[in-house]
């Protein structure tokens, strides 16, 4: 079973509107990652944390926002969400020899 | 940057038969390749990994093949099942990086 939970999974949310997706993993893990995915296409990395107080902007630009204040948690924040938000946002983590871990994901819906 | 890229976005097998899905990589220095599986729904599922002094390496039901001189990845899945309909990643990385590209995937369908 998966040790990396994602919440919501499923997310419908009006233009405007600030929401925070979270992610918790209860393995111990340094390193934890926030990709992007539309269906069918391939993962963009936006976000990434090599531990606490350490975030870094990834790959794909992205107008999200991050924090990690605990090893554990890592949650991803939209301040004003819009239609082009849309997407699948999915968080992973791993330790040393690479190898991630992967969250069931979040689908978000800007309408 | 470089990429990971997939030959086939989609694959269709007959229940029972084996299965090839292909990738190509474009970073010379990656020395780390993992396989993918993501179900509906889900989030990617680690399947194997090759490191680059590996030319192959087998799990259950699949194998992996690396060709470094033509930066070629592939996985073989024997005898495939339903339960092996989904999308496959392959992703790369190197040492010190730390960090997974993804190529675009494979969808692979078995036909009952």
């Amino acid at each position: 079973e998966a040790d990396i939970y994602q919440t919501p999974r499923y997310l419908v949310i009006g233009t405007g509107k600030k929401i925070t997706l979270e992610c918790s993993q209860t393995m111990g893990h340094d390193k934890m990652y926030w990709y992007q995915q539309d269906p069918g296409m391939e993962l963009h990395l936006i976000h990434y944390s090599y531990g606490v107080n350490s975030t870094e902007k990834g790959d794909l630009s992205s107008e999200s926002t991050v924090s990690r204040i605990r090893t554990e948690h890592f949650p991803l924040t939209l301040e004003s969400a819009r239609p082009s938000h849309t997407s699948q946002y999915l968080c992973a983590s791993n330790e040393a020899d690479y190898g991630y871990t992967f969250g069931s994901g979040t689908r978000l819906t800007v309408v | 940057g470089e990429s990971v890229g997939l030959h086939l976005p989609t694959l269709s097998v007959q229940e029972g038969d084996n299965s090839i899905i292909n990738c190509a990589y474009s970073n010379s220095a990656s020395d780390y390749f993992i396989w993918y599986k993501q179900e509906s729904g889900k989030g990617p599922q680690f399947i194997i990994d090759i490191r680059s002094n590996m030319d192959k390496r087998q799990g259950q039901r699949v194998t992996v093949l690396l060709n470094k001189t033509v930066k070629h990845l592939s996985l073989q899945i024997a005898a495939t099942q339903p339960g092996d309909s989904a999308v496959y990643f392959c992703a790369e990385t190197y040492f010190g990086n730390e960090k997974l590209t993804f190529g675009t995937g494979t969808r692979l369908t078995i036909i009952p």
